[in-house]
């Protein structure tokens, strides 16, 4: 199925140090949402960004959704130790019928933080 | 808030055997619950989309008669894989949306399936 362009896939980066990741797509979306998967376990909702050009923070982590609603970015600051994890963005849409509230994922920015 | 519970987190079983896993919203009611398949390294895969008390609505190539999804009550959606092969060994999650318009899904901690 349809899938969001993620990159970068993978990141190595030494504690400290800034993180930034994005996401394009062909479509609009109603919804940006960024998710962090640690290993053996579901994605943790990070930031939901609803409008365009909203730009929202949550501690170190600040994401933008974009004007075209076709992109966002997600930005880490200060990475720490336990900020390794996967990162999925995912455009959310909220057309009627069987397509409410369906996501359309990223392929994940595997992020590995060196201490 | 916005807590969904999976149940359970591990099975290992025999082939030929079904599997029941739950899906619970345990602080909101969740009328659209979705289910998902992931293998390793990569992004989650969507199954089907079940709406409560209507029948699940499935994507491509996922087969409805081997992957059982019931959604009895605004809390709770079961996904049931009937005789289990070792193909269908994988990591399965859930994730739910409240009531109300622009809610994100919240998901599941997920269940590890290993059929032998």
């Amino acid at each position: 199925g349809q899938q969001l362009n993620q990159s970068p896939q993978s990141m190595f980066i030494q504690e400290g140090e800034d993180v930034s990741m994005n996401c394009t797509s062909s479509s609009i979306f109603n919804t940006w949402l960024w998710y962090k998967q640690d290993p053996g376990e579901g994605p943790v909702l990070l930031i939901a960004l609803y409008k365009a050009g909203e730009l929202t923070s949550n501690g170190r982590l600040t994401a933008q959704f974009g004007i075209t609603r076709k992109d966002s970015f997600l930005n880490i600051s200060a990475s720490i130790p336990s900020d390794v994890g996967i990162y999925f963005c995912a455009g959310q849409v909220y057309a009627g019928g069987t397509s409410y509230g369906k996501l359309t994922f990223g392929q994940g920015t595997i992020l590995t933080v060196h201490p | 808030g916005a807590v969904v519970s999976q149940h359970p987190s591990w099975v290992i079983c025999k082939s030929g055997t079904s599997v029941k896993i739950e899906c619970r919203s345990l602080d909101f009611q969740a009328t659209t619950m979705f289910w998902y398949r992931q293998f390793p390294k990569q992004s989650l895969m969507l199954m089907a989309t079940s709406n409560e008390g209507s029948k699940a609505t499935y994507e491509q190539g996922v087969e409805k008669d081997k992957f059982l999804i019931n959604h009895a009550s605004l809390t709770l959606s079961t996904l049931t894989v009937t005789s289990a092969h070792p193909e269908d060994s994988s990591f399965y999650i859930c994730s739910a949306i409240a009531a109300g318009g622009n809610q994100p899904q919240h998901f599941g901690d997920g269940t590890r399936l290993s059929i032998l």
